[in-house]
């Protein structure tokens, strides 16, 4: 069965500080992963995507990974903001029908 | 910029009710779609449309419908309102044909409340 999980639920840091979002996915064939931001009551919205034969790859203070072979993903927030706080959610393309496979997401909250 | 518009941001509808979602695009997708998004359960699929006149059932149709009478325009019909039906209703469209796994671009949502 085509899954994604995320870890953590959702995480509580100090602004400035660092942290990492995990991704794991069952999806075959994969195509692509995505994550996407989403402030509260608001749309998600990309920030970065990765295909099989990307490893790394950063916008700005974020920087996600992927790991094809053992089906991971992280995402890697640098000296957090306050803007940061929102959830992430990380979506799989793939699968026999090509469908977009979501994770339930991580809610991060950035704290002064 | 691309855009994707919901008509309502905040809905507060009686059960029975018929209550109408629309979402317009800019960006002359072929593709649109509508989630809906609840606590812990995450964004589900309910309805999506390759092209005009064209729709799909998601993992959740049940008690939903849709139309796509034109390109840009996507709407979610609940022909009779339930409480179990209130929740976070996000709108989204994509480019591409049939397999493609590119990038939504979301609505702002549309929170319905059913009393």
């Amino acid at each position: 069965k085509n899954q994604v999980e995320q870890s953590p639920q959702s995480l509580i840091i100090l602004e400035g500080k660092n942290c990492t979002l995990q991704c794991n996915y069952t999806v075959s064939p994969f195509s692509n992963l995505r994550w996407y931001k989403q402030d509260t009551g608001r749309g998600p919205v990309s920030l970065t995507i990765m295909t099989f034969s990307e490893n790394t790859k950063s916008n700005g203070r974020y920087t996600a990974t992927l790991d094809a072979d053992t089906k991971q993903s992280s995402l890697h927030i640098t000296a957090s903001q306050l803007s940061d706080s929102a959830s992430y959610i990380c979506v799989v393309g793939g699968g026999s029908q090509g469908n977009l496979i979501f994770g339930k997401g991580t809610k991060l909250s950035v704290k002064p | 910029d691309v855009k994707v518009t919901q008509s309502s941001r905040y809905l507060v509808k009686r059960t029975g009710e018929k209550v109408f979602l629309e979402c317009v695009q800019d960006m002359d997708h072929e593709n649109m779609f509508w989630y809906r998004q609840d606590p812990g359960l995450g964004l589900r699929l309910i309805y999506f449309s390759y092209d005009v006149k064209m729709k799909e059932k998601g993992d959740i149709p049940e008690g939903y419908s849709v139309s796509r009478e034109k390109k840009e325009r996507f709407s979610l019909i609940l022909e009779s309102a339930s409480t179990n039906q209130t929740s976070m209703y996000l709108c989204a469209s994509r480019v591409g044909g049939h397999q493609n796994t590119g990038e939504l671009f979301f609505g702002e949502g549309s929170r319905l409340t059913v009393l």
